[in-house]
């Protein structure tokens, strides 16, 4: 079973609306962490933002928001006010379990990302 | 100052021939790691090292062996390379106390001809 699913292989947005990407995940380990990244055309995995398992309210970082629905087991990526320079892919990864050296990052499939003038 | 830094960004070489990556960073975390994304853009984990000591190796072929001398510096060779070998690598790194992110090179880009 897929540990990480991104159901959305691409998304338009129009330039100042904000965009959701999906995000779903699948684990038994109350201790994890979910991420997004963001990989423009020039290759580069960004970091963006992180959520832990144990953590009460969503996570935000400037214009990124995570929202965060662990009944469902979903983290959803809001991008508010987007700009052309958001146009990328967009990962969402998770972390299960906190011991060291084992905290690889399971990734999803990506979605695309294009931000119209 | 760049975290996470690899070396070559771009790589062409014939099937058969050995190569290495390098990869450094100066973050001062003790685990490091090799990513692999195919041609489809999908990204897994290869080896993950946590002071110098291979923690994890995801059903990777051996001709592939990662070296770390040193915990800022995880390398990676590549024997008798196969054109499925054609991807890009990304070295990645992270403090194990910090759990919150990983810190990802530019990437090789590998091409096998």
């Amino acid at each position: 079973a897929q540990k990480i699913t991104q159901t959305q292989p691409g998304m338009f947005v129009q330039e100042k609306e904000a965009v959701t990407l999906d995000c779903t995940y699948d684990t038994s380990d109350p201790s994890y962490g979910l991420f997004w990244y963001k990989q423009p055309s020039s290759g580069e995995m960004i970091f963006l933002i992180y959520q832990g398992s144990y953590d009460q309210q969503n996570a935000t970082e400037g214009r990124y928001s995570l929202n965060f629905q662990k009944a469902r087991k979903s983290a959803n990526l809001v991008i508010s006010a987007s700009q052309l320079g958001d146009s990328a892919m967009y990962f969402c990864a998770m972390r299960e379990g906190f011991s060291g050296g084992y905290n690889k990052l399971i990734f999803g499939a990506g979605t695309r990302l294009a931000v119209h003038p | 100052d760049t975290a996470v830094s690899q070396t070559p960004k771009y790589l062409v070489t014939q099937m058969g021939n050995d190569k290495s990556i390098k990869c450094e960073q100066n973050l001062g975390h003790d685990t490091m790691y090799w990513y692999k994304q195919d041609s489809k853009k999908f990204l897994k984990i290869m080896f993950s090292y946590n002071n110098k000591e291979l923690i994890i190796n995801e059903t990777v072929p051996n001709r592939f062996s990662p070296k770390s001398p040193d915990k800022a510096h995880l390398n990676l060779h590549i024997n008798s390379l196969e054109l499925g070998d054609s991807a890009v690598y990304f070295c990645a790194s992270s403090h194990p106390e910090s759990h919150t992110e990983a810190f990802f090179g530019q990437g090789t880009r590998l091409t096998v001809v």
